[in-house]
């Protein structure tokens, strides 16, 4: 069993609606990243973020410590969103990093 | 000015062959990183480097080295390669402050195909 686990898998959106997309773990974490892997490859880090709420533009991550589990809002979703988010826990000690097997997204105009 | 940098792109080699890819940052990170994602695009963190110390994902074969000229740079040698070595290879930089990481930046990637 993976350290972390995403849910779904795959997920199909129309423009405009709100996505989550959700990251469980079972080890103790310093972090927990965001990744975004578009298309064409490249991978961009969305947010860090080790306790609370964060925001960047339509993005909105959050973390539950106690329940060991992370979600990845998208409000009013864009066919440019479209892409594979990928969650990672982050443990200091070691410097180590277990990644989920990440959700691909399509938004569809 | 690109952040993370990685040559080449694309690589394809004969099996048996040693190759390198090499990464560069001129973000002034202390920290570096090399990933492999294989076919199902499942992400592995294969080393971790600054100027102090390699950790070493012990599940890579040691066919893998890291080697670090300076702090900028954390080139990834393979020796012996193999079919199931073909993948993405990425590489990563990061700070470390006080007592914790920050946010990665990643390079564009190698595709590595071995025949």
């Amino acid at each position: 069993k993976n350290e972390v686990e995403q849910s779904p898998q795959n997920l199909t959106a129309q423009e405009g609606e709100f996505i989550t997309i959700n990251c469980s773990y079972s080890v103790g974490i310093s972090a927990l990243h965001w990744l975004q892997q578009h298309p064409g490859g490249g991978i961009v880090s969305l947010f860090m973020l080790s306790s609370g709420k964060k925001k960047h533009g339509r993005l909105i991550a959050t973390i539950n410590i106690q329940e060991k589990h992370s979600s990845l809002h998208i409000t009013a979703s864009h066919p440019r969103d479209s892409a594979v988010y990928i969650c990672a826990a982050h443990i200091n000690t070691g410097n180590q990093f277990y990644f989920g097997t990440g959700t691909s997204l399509t938004v569809i105009p | 000015d690109t952040a993370v940098s990685q040559t080449p792109k694309y690589l394809v080699t004969q099996m048996g062959n040693d190759k390198s890819i090499k990464c560069e940052q001129n973000l002034g990170h202390d920290t570096m990183y090399w990933y492999k994602q294989d076919s199902k695009k499942f992400l592995k963190i294969m080393f971790s480097y600054n100027n102090k110390e390699l950790i070493i994902n012990e599940t890579v074969p040691n066919r893998f080295s890291p080697k670090s000229p300076d702090k900028a740079h954390l080139n990834l040698h393979i020796n012996s390669l193999e079919l199931g070595d073909s993948a993405v290879y990425f590489c990563a930089s990061t700070s470390f402050e006080g007592t914790s990481y920050n946010e990665q930046f990643f390079g564009p990637g190698t595709r590595l195909t071995v025949l």
